[in-house]
């Protein structure tokens, strides 16, 4: 398995929400609580949003939120705001020799 | 303040050598995981390998393994290797802390460019 599937892009106006989905396998996102949700803004490293499928770090707006169902994880961004455009990435925990895949990435747009 | 600091970028011709640098500080570095990843110009985040800088095990991506090295002293300082680069390393080379119980990075490193072009 290369990475986990993200859509390419999303996109929401000020104020909405949005939902980005990563599907994985029984073998990393369904078999595993390590589900992780990275920020990236560009020329910028990665920032950590969510771990273990929903939890936040104190930092981290609550506006974020993210869930699990079966090999497909979640990150849900309510009340979008201009500086929530970004590219995010999910990652997992896997059983396989490859042992942490991350998603392709999403580049979310606020419009 | 926990911190990541990593060397400065590098231009490198192919066939070349290169070590790059990642120094922790403001938490106690020998008791977390350091990792490494990859971005590519345009392109998405790959885990290259993770290092437990306390005996240095080493755990790489199949996709990695034989092409680096992840190496860490006891000066606080993880480091990535290359003994003969291609121009298709080409990239920006983050480290990590890295949460093994749930698989996560915490804390990064603002990167390193590396551009190995003749």
């Amino acid at each position: 398995q290369s990475a986990l599937t993200q859509p390419a892009s999303v996109s929401g106006s000020p104020g909405q929400s949005i939902t980005i989905s990563c599907t994985g396998t029984s073998s990393d996102v369904g078999g595993y609580n390590s589900v992780s949700w990275y920020q990236q803004h560009p020329g910028k490293a990665p920032k950590l949003m969510i771990y273990e499928v929903s939890n936040r770090p104190s930092e981290v707006s609550n506006r974020f939120s993210a869930s699990k169902s079966g090999n497909t994880a979640s990150l849900t961004i309510s009340g979008l705001q201009a500086e929530d455009e970004a590219y995010y990435y999910c990652s997992s925990y896997t059983s396989t020799s490859i042992y942490v895949i991350f998603g392709g990435g999403t580049k979310l747009t606020v419009l | 303040e926990v911190q990541l600091v990593q060397s400065g970028a590098k231009l490198k011709k192919p066939g070349e050598s290169l070590k790059i640098s990642c120094k922790g500080s403001g938490y106690r570095f020998t008791s977390y995981w350091i990792g490494w990843v990859r971005q590519m110009p345009g392109k998405g985040l790959e885990w290259m390998g993770i290092i437990y800088p306390t005996d240095s095990y080493i755990r790489y991506s199949p996709s990695f393994q034989g092409q680096v090295t992840i190496s860490a002293d006891k000066s606080s300082t993880a480091y990535l290797q290359w003994s003969s680069l291609k121009a298709s390393d080409t990239a920006m080379y983050y480290c990590a802390r890295f949460l093994g119980d749930i698989a996560a990075f915490d804390i990064w490193g603002q990167g390193t460019m590396v551009t190995v072009s003749s």
